[in-house]
């Protein structure tokens, strides 16, 4: 059965570092989305791609944060200058284009040090 | 505005029914879905229900919905070890793609 993937699984990083995550969303599938989790709280929204454009995005989603699909495959997630609360687990969506149901990958735990 | 609440935890004996609950807040049309997490793992769909509809059934899981309460319950039948987990109830409200999550229920299955 076809799977979101997310890589790395966990990644430490200094403050004010760049980190990008990384995303393979299901192949047919035509809207990618990223959420994170900081420890304890609930699972927040940060932005939706679409047709290679942001489509929509939270506060949260500020200019530190950018999304790219370099290639036919990748959904990528950089944090220019990462800071301490940006620790969190952040996860990557797919979804085909008529479908209501948004299929997670398993996360990427960022620690920022 | 848009939120979702659940109880933050739920500890039951193998073999009885769990029920997990979850109230939302917006009022307009809806998808809700349930998710389960487990250790480790990202998000794994199980189920969701259109706000048009006041009941689903897929195999041991059962999503009932009171739109008049804005109240998403799922239960579990014949509860299994297997099924301990952090359960999460997600809302999708009118024309937005996002979801809205709640903060997940952690299901304690005791042997």
């Amino acid at each position: 059965e076809p799977e979101v993937t997310q890589t790395p699984s966990h990644q430490v990083t200094q403050m004010g570092q760049e980190v990008i995550l990384r995303c393979v969303p299901i192949s047919n599938h035509l809207y990618f989305y990223w959420y994170r989790q900081i420890l304890g709280q609930k699972v927040e929204f940060l932005v939706s791609f679409y047709n290679n454009e942001i489509s929509e995005k939270s506060e949260i989603f500020d200019d530190q944060f950018s999304v790219e699909r370099p290639d036919g495959s990748n959904f990528t997630l950089k944090i220019r200058s990462t800071k301490l609360e940006d620790s969190a687990m952040y996860f990557c969506a797919s979804k085909t284009g008529d479908s209501y149901e948004q299929y997670f990958g398993p996360g990427t735990r960022l620690t920022v040090t | 505005g848009e939120d979702v609440e659940q109880s933050l935890f739920l500890s039951v004996r193998e073999g009885d029914s769990s029920v997990i609950n979850c109230t939302y807040t917006d009022s307009s049309s809806t998808y809700l879905y349930w998710y389960k997490q487990e250790p480790g793992a990202g998000l794994q769909l199980l189920t969701y229900i259109f706000s048009n509809m006041d009941m689903k059934q897929d195999q041991r899981l059962t999503v009932l919905l009171n739109k008049k309460d804005k109240h998403l319950s799922l239960r579990i039948a014949d509860t299994q070890t297997g099924d301990s987990a952090i359960y999460f109830c997600a809302a999708r409200f009118s024309n937005f793609n996002k979801f809205y999550f709640g903060s997940g229920t952690k299901l304690n299955v005791k042997p």
